[in-house]
């Protein structure tokens, strides 16, 4: 089965700050891979996929992350970052023919901006 | 448009008693899954339902049931509470038929076993 890892449980920034937030996966085969964000007090959302193609991919309010396949990685990145991007981060994988379906998550990252 | 809805958003139990949980998807969903978040964890894929039927399952024990209706809301049934069954219970919707790969989550219930 395949698993998870976010090195990072919690992250103090200041506001224009870079960002990375590192995600490992372990499984040999070809995967899906997500990013969901969690805002206080709001439902998880989805930030960003990878699927295939280019690996690196843009998603939602100028986040990005990169998919290293020989490194097993997909960290997430934001050049600058900005007091609202304080939240929960949780990266996911699922095997391919199932699309979104059970995803297995990290235990997330908690991010604090400073401002 | 609404989004995901669960019911309730809090409850209390003790252990050995039986919870019913609620969900509705996001309009125009029809495949909808369940996740268990236990505190500072992230969720964790416990089943999925899809044309009425259970298509995959995570490492739950047959506890952990669920149904889902013709008008595709569903509702996840736990048996013999844990204390450990304590957590926040997030119900998830998609569309089956493509799948965009983008899950719409609800806020949760969150499920206290004392």
């Amino acid at each position: 089965a395949q698993s998870v890892s976010q090195h990072n449980h919690h992250v103090i920034l200041s506001e224009a700050a870079s960002l990375e937030l590192g995600c490992n996966y372990s499984y040999g085969g070809t995967v899906n891979l997500f990013w969901y964000v969690q805002y206080p007090g709001q439902h998880l959302q989805l930030l960003l996929k990878y699927f295939s193609g280019d690996p690196l991919v843009k998603g939602i309010k100028g986040f990005e992350a990169e998919f290293i396949k020989s490194k097993f990685s997909f960290n997430l990145r934001k050049p600058s970052v900005q007091w609202s991007d304080t939240a929960e981060y949780f990266c996911a994988v699922n095997l391919p023919g199932g699309g979104a379906d059970g995803l297995t998550f990290g235990k997330g990252t908690h991010l604090i901006i400073q401002p | 448009d609404a989004g995901v809805t669960q019911s309730p958003t809090h409850l209390i139990k003790t252990r050995g008693q039986q919870v019913t949980l609620r969900c509705s998807p996001k309009s125009g969903h029809d495949t909808v899954s369940w996740y268990q978040q236990a505190l500072g964890q992230g969720p964790q894929f416990i089943f999925q339902y899809y044309e009425e039927e259970e298509r995959q399952r995570g490492n739950f024990p047959d506890r952990f049931s669920g149904h889902q209706f013709p008008n595709y809301s569903s509702e996840l049934n736990v048996n013999a509470l844990l204390l450990g069954d304590s957590a926040l219970y997030l119900c998830a919707s998609t569309r089956g038929r493509p799948n965009t790969g983008e899950l719409f989550f609800g806020e949760g219930s969150r499920l206290t076993v004392l």
